[in-house]
């Protein structure tokens, strides 16, 4: 599975949108985007995953750029909640693990 | 409907002792993974079981580790004669499908060895 590489850590205001970027310049064509988030002490947590295509849900969107070696993670209103290390893994379904590596570290601040 | 449940969620073991960690998976999820965090740092995968099979036991240290997933009842990680670097917090993870990357993980077992 590719390498990803994101920032070590970053703040945000809570209320404003919280933009996570990831680096993944060696994807590859069947290899999907997924972030996770694990707020402190608690298990990871799903956030989205996507391939080509943005992906929005309920609690996130992703963008990934259209040569597919970089996307950024959004949260659009970032609340104190939202505090957590964020993970970005690139991983293709032909495999079994997710290989978590050192993740964001978000602090949403008051 | 119940998450991904483990247990013990702390657990104390002297050093040579046993330890053993349960992970009932989410309902209708056949698919078992077992990480490990140690302190201060990321997730490590260990383990990836089906029902009474080991498909990827790449990550499991060679000796005094082993993970079974029975026909009935939770999965279980056995760690034999523990070392303090055992110390650490073992997540487990459910999903419906095989080669899927949306897992559902428990809040972990934290494990303490004296």
């Amino acid at each position: 599975d590719a390498k990803t590489t994101q920032p070590t850590s970053m703040d945000c205001a809570e209320g404003r949108a919280a933009n996570l970027p990831c680096n993944h310049s060696t994807i590859s064509g069947n290899e999907y985007v997924y972030w996770y988030r694990q707020i402190h002490s608690q298990g990871p947590q799903y956030i989205i995953h996507g391939l080509k295509n943005n992906e929005t849900n309920e609690m996130a969107s992703l963008i990934i750029t259209e040569d597919r070696k970089s996307s950024t993670l959004i949260l659009p209103h970032a609340t104190l909640r939202d505090t957590a290390v964020y993970y970005c893994i690139v991983r293709s379904n032909s495999g079994y693990a997710l290989n978590f590596g050192k993740g964001t570290s978000l602090l949403v601040t008051p | 409907n119940a998450g991904v449940m483990q247990n013990p969620r702390h657990l104390v073991r002297r050093r040579g002792q046993e330890a053993r960690l349960r992970c009932s998976p989410m309902k209708g999820h056949s698919h078992v993974y077992w990480y490990r965090q140690l302190p201060e740092e990321g997730l490590k995968f260990m383990v990836y079981l089906q029902k009474e099979n080991i498909i990827d036991e790449s990550g499991m240290p060679k000796e005094r580790f082993s993970a079974e997933f029975p026909k009935e009842g939770p999965s279980i990680l056995r760690i034999q004669q523990v070392v303090r670097g055992d110390s650490a917090a073992y997540f487990c993870a459910s999903s419906t499908a095989d080669h899927t990357g949306e897992l559902f993980f428990g809040e972990g077992s934290r494990l303490t060895v004296l």
